[in-house]
């Protein structure tokens, strides 16, 4: 099954809100990385997280990995119709595992 | 640099027919995979390969087989198809397993009737 599972599955938010998805992994990753995959598109490398309460930013993105290096969330800052999509997290380990994602909607 | 290339785009197969899912890289990448997405399930990793003449089952490999006898390709084959193989399939490479960024294909989206 699923080494790493993502909550919610779906959002909606009006634009200009915020968002954050979480991911959670019942065992210790090496390294979590995150991807957004547009709609009809393929998955993208967006960023990798690899210290343990690593906090990384892009632009209106902030990325965090956990302490115990078990789970991560991925927070999306006054959101807009760009960010639309589904954002996958994935914790590699000898192969790569994806969550199972959270659909994004911005609703003009 | 082409990237990850995947062919046909679209295919449409009738139950039991076979056919192969074309993968293909150029970034001299030692670590390729299949995934399948479904509506809900996410990415579900099929076969993997971490070099030339070596694969791997992923969680989900029933039905699927692979081989690797260069670098660069990394087809699948659906020995028989089934309605249940109705998905859209990824190809993504990556220098190694772990700690480097994996690059996806455009994706085959394939029906099975």
């Amino acid at each position: 099954g699923q080494q790493v599972m993502q909550i919610p599955q779906y959002q909606h938010v009006q634009e200009g809100e915020d968002f954050t998805t979480y991911c959670n992994s019942s065992t210790t990753l090496s390294n979590i990385q995150w991807y957004k995959q547009r709609p009809g598109g393929h998955p993208v490398f967006l960023i990798q997280l690899v210290k343990s309460g690593e906090v990384k930013k892009q632009k209106r993105l902030t990325f965090q990995f956990g302490e115990a290096k078990k789970n991560s969330s991925l927070h999306i800052t006054a959101t807009q119709t760009t960010d639309v999509g589904t954002y996958f997290c994935a914790g590699p380990r000898n192969q790569f595992y994806f969550g199972t994602g959270t659909s994004l909607t911005v609703i003009p | 640099n082409a990237g990850v290339t995947q062919t046909p785009k679209f295919q449409v197969l009738k139950t039991g027919q076979s056919m192969t899912l074309q993968c293909a890289q150029d970034m001299n990448h030692e670590y390729m995979s299949w995934y399948r997405q479904d509506p809900g399930m996410g990415l579900r990793l099929i076969h993997y390969s971490v070099g030339a003449g070596i694969t791997d089952q992923g969680e989900v490999p029933n039905g699927y087989n692979v081989s690797r006898s260069t670098t660069e390709d990394f087809p699948l084959r659906l020995l028989s198809a089934a309605p249940s193989q109705t998905s859209v399939y990824f190809c993504a490479s990556s220098r190694q397993a772990s700690y480097n960024e994996q690059f996806f294909g455009p994706g085959t989206r394939l029906t099975v009737l």
